[in-house]
């Protein structure tokens, strides 16, 4: 089925620095949620966008939806080691119940 | 809140035999859930879309033959691999939702057939 587009695919960054991610799409999406899954987890759910244009924080995390409903981003802030794993992007349209997910990224944090 | 549970959380089986995986909404009635898997360094590919009391929808591709779900309640959905191969090995993830569109997922199944 449909993916969006995430990118980049691995991030490795130094313990401190700042992470940018980001969601695009051909096609317009009605909500964005944003998930982080640890290896042999399930994903759990970072942050929910319902609206274009909304701007959402949780903690060192914000989210935006993108003003043309194509895309959305995922900043984190002076990351630290816990934050190491997949974060994976999902859009909804209105049609039917099904996200659409993202390819993941792939964050790794060294000390 | 929102909390979905999954069990087992890991299973080995010979080949052959079925293995049932049960998901469930602890905290809040699930109007429909859904059945992902996903292989290793790979995101999430949809099986499967199960209301309570109605028959699931599959996705194209996946045999429902194969991979029976059942939704007895608002809070439990099953799947069923029957006749496991080695093939069906992968990590299986329910999710479940109830009023907006925000599904939450379990914390998967991870089988190992031999």
């Amino acid at each position: 089925g449909q993916q969006l587009n995430q990118s980049p695919q691995s991030m490795f960054i130094q313990e401190g620095e700042d992470v940018s991610m980001n969601c695009t799409s051909s096609s317009i999406f009605n909500t964005w949620l944003w998930y982080k899954q640890d290896p042999g987890e399930g994903p759990v759910l970072l942050i929910a966008l319902y609206k274009a244009g909304e701007l959402t924080s949780n903690g060192r995390l914000t989210a935006q939806f993108g003003i043309t409903r194509k895309d959305s981003f995922l900043n984190i802030s002076a990351s630290i080691p816990s934050d190491v794993g997949i974060y994976f992007c999902a859009g909804f349209q209105n049609a039917g119940n099904m996200l659409t997910f993202g390819g993941g990224t792939r964050l790794m944090v060294k000390p | 809140g929102a909390v979905v549970s999954q069990h087992p959380s890991w299973v080995i089986c010979k080949s052959g035999t079925s293995v049932k995986i049960e998901c469930r909404s602890l905290d809040f009635q699930a109007t429909t859930m859904f059945w992902y898997r996903q292989f290793p360094k790979q995101s999430l590919m949809l099986m499967a879309t199960s209301n309570e009391g109605s028959k699931a929808t599959y996705e194209q591709g996946v045999e429902k033959d194969k991979f029976l779900i059942n939704h007895a309640s608002l809070t439990l959905s099953t799947l069923t691999v029957t006749s496991a191969h080695p093939e069906d090995s992968s990590f299986y993830i329910c999710s479940a939702k109830w009023a907006t569109v925000t599904q939450y997922f379990g914390p998967g199944t991870r089988l190992t057939v031999l």
